[in-house]
């Protein structure tokens, strides 16, 4: 199984600054998606394919990486985008999770 | 809009059943492969379950394989997760995704999930 290791675990960003969020793979994988998770609420898609915006989704995010090494950015940090992010690949079964990262405003 | 809703969730002894439902609209439900994924309290998100199209293909990790099992109705739109042999460790939030095959995979539209317990 290939393990997902997201950094860092919590960071806090104020409005306007830029924020990166890293997911390392334990083995090499082809894409990597990643999703929104809000207080109380279901999980959202956000990137799909490594680097493309789902539906929806503010231009300020992005994402980019190969290989092992995978990372969210958010371009200027919004009060809204507080909130749990997750990594999560499906080149190889069984298809894993990062444990998260969460983001709040400072 | 694409909306997905579970239902059947609940509180139920260990070894016991539980069948979960997720009703789907807003889009040509037979299209899609679907699966399941599961959060445990205050932890990250887990894969339950995948199902074809058909429903002829199935997919579990070693989590739940033999005791879950997932299931459609295509004339209902309509994902079923029968759980059996339920322990403690699969208490969780339960939510129906619309899963996007391709390079991977991913899942593209969530339902707003629906609580298992697992205790006596």
């Amino acid at each position: 199984e290939i393990v997902l290791t997201q950094s860092p675990t919590t960071t806090a960003a104020s409005p306007g600054e830029k924020v990166t969020i890293t997911c390392l793979a334990s083995s090499s994988v082809s894409n990597m998606y990643w999703y929104q998770q809000k207080s109380g609420a279901s999980p959202k898609l956000l990137i799909y394919s490594t680097s493309s915006l789902a539906s929806g989704v503010p231009d300020r995010f992005s994402g980019s990486g190969s290989g092992t090494s995978y990372s969210l950015t958010i371009n200027t940090m919004e009060a809204e985008d507080a909130a749990t992010y997750y990594c999560q690949q499906w080149s190889s079964n069984p298809p894993t999770f990062g444990a998260g990262t969460k983001l709040e405003l400072k | 809009e694409v909306q997905l809703v579970e239902s059947g969730g609940g509180l139920v002894q260990p070894g016991r059943s539980l069948k979960l439902s997720c009703a789907a609209s807003g889009f040509t439900f037979s299209n899609y492969y679907m699966a399941w994924v599961r959060q445990a309290p205050k932890k990250g998100l887990e894969w339950v379950a995948t199902i074809s199209t058909s429903g002829s293909r199935t997919y579990y990790p070693d989590s739940v394989k033999g005791r879950f099992t997932i299931s459609r109705d295509n004339a209902k739109s309509s994902l079923y997760l029968q759980m059996n042999s339920l322990k403690s460790e699969d208490t969780a939030t339960y939510y129906c995704a619309r899963h996007i095959r391709g390079t991977g995979g991913y899942f593209d539209y969530w339902g707003q999930g629906v609580m298992v317990t697992v205790s006596s």
